[in-house]
This record gives C-alpha cells, sequence and structure tokens, in this order.
C-alpha cells in the first residue's frame, strides 16, 4: 500500500527554527509537494521539490531526499500566523497525489 | 484568495434531505477536484474532472453526485447522506490533470471548502 508519515502535531517558540518531517512509501515516485493550512482555510502551496536537495523559499525551505523516501519542510524565523497544519503530498507513478494526514503546528510567544 | 470559490461554506442537512455544493474557479484552468478531509485523516480524493470530462472516480457512493457543466464550473450533488459523511469537502483546481510530477503546472489550488453537517 502507498503510505506518508507526518508526526501529528509539533510545537515551537516564536522566533525559533521547526523540521516537520514526511516519509513516503509510493508506487514510483513524480514529485513531493508542502502545503499550508490555516484552520478553516483552504490548504495553499509552499513547495515544490523532485530532484533531491535544498529548495529555499524565503523562511520557509524544503528538502528532499529521494533514496531515503523522506522530505522536510524547514521554517526559519517563526512567526504566530505561522501556526498551522502542514500537508505531505506525494505524486505517484500513476501521477495521482497521495496525502499526509497533516501537522498541525503550534507556535508559543 | 486563491481563486477558487466554493459555496455555502458551511452547510447542515438531515439524512433525507437533497443539497448541492458548488465551486468555481477563476484560473483558466483545466482540472477540477472535490476531495473530502476529515479530521486527522490525510485528504481522500473524490472525483477528478479534466476538460469537463470525469477523469477519476475513487470508489465514492453514489449519494455523492458530481457534475462539471464547464471547464470553471464543479457541483457536488448531495442525497440521503450519512452522519459519517460529516466533513470539510474541497474543491480544487489545477492547470493540467495529472497530479503533478512533471511541471508546476499540475500545482493544484484549493476553495475554501464547504464545512458539511448531516443529521
Amino acid at each position: 500500500g502507498q503510505n506518508i508519515d507526518q508526526p501529528t502535531e509539533m510545537t515551537a517558540t516564536e522566533g525559533a527554527i521547526v523540521q516537520i518531517n514526511c516519509t513516503y512509501q509510493t508506487s514510483g515516485f513524480n514529485g513531493l509537494f508542502w502545503y499550508q493550512q490555516h484552520a478553516g482555510e483552504a490548504p495553499t502551496f509552499l513547495s515544490y521539490n523532485v530532484l533531491d536537495g535544498l529548495e529555499e523559499k524565503g523562511r520557509f525551505s524544503s528538502f528532499l531526499s529521494r533514496s531515503k523516501g523522506y522530505s522536510y519542510l524547514l521554517l526559519k524565523e517563526l512567526q504566530m500566523k505561522d501556526s498551522a497544519s502542514y500537508l505531505c503530498a506525494v505524486v505517484d507513478s500513476n501521477y495521482q497525489l497521495i496525502w499526509g494526514a497533516g501537522t498541525k503546528l503550534i507556535i508559543k510567544p | 484568495e486563491t481563486g477558487v470559490t466554493q459555496t455555502p461554506r458551511h452547510l447542515v442537512m438531515g439524512m433525507t434531505n437533497k443539497k448541492s455544493l458548488k465551486c468555481e474557479q477563476h484560473l483558466g484552468h483545466n482540472a477540477m477536484y472535490w476531495y473530502k478531509q476529515s479530521a486527522k485523516k490525510p485528504l481522500e480524493l473524490m472525483f477528478v474532472y479534466n476538460f469537463k470530462e470525469q477523469t477519476e472516480n475513487n470508489s465514492v457512493p453514489s449519494r455523492f453526485s458530481p457534475e462539471c457543466p464547464n471547464s470553471s464550473h464543479l457541483f457536488l450533488h448531495l442525497h440521503t447522506l450519512q452522519p459519517e459523511d460529516s466533513a470539510l469537502y474541497l474543491c480544487a483546481s489545477s492547470q493540467d490533470w495529472g497530479g503533478g510530477g512533471r511541471d508546476s503546472q499540475e500545482t493544484q489550488y484549493f476553495g475554501p471548502g464547504t464545512r458539511l453537517l448531516v443529521l
């Protein structure tokens, strides 16, 4: 079966750095997405990785290792508005998106 | 604002009611999706339409009936639902269908969702 694993919930402090991990076992791999979803709102696109390595976009970075079936989302200089759920999704060999259950990130002052 | 709107935002219905959810995208995309999101569970893909043609139906019960009159509009008709159907129903669109992987054209843009409660 296909599986995406990410922690259910994480807590971090304003101004700090947090890393949200995602591991996957899928039938093939054609890219990995990270989305942010604030409570009661639409998921919004954050990043897309298809090659190994780190993609940096402002305070957010996303890393991919295809050989390890592993990705992480790195958030720096955390702000209260970063409190949200972060969804990891993998594109399988049929170009279908397989979604993780999401990680709820709580930022404390 | 992602360019995808959904109405209503909240809906309460009895098990014998018939209602419809509406989604509209203003992005000029060719593919539209219906997802079900339940608490602490992964997004469940329900239906995919590409150029108005249904391309995916992930074993969704017949009490959910999609309709796609054109590339900009997508409906989900609901009838005789069960309490376990209570969830957030999300609509999404992308430039092309395929879920991603070839380029960013398959990045999906989501609407705010309809919070459905079935009594």
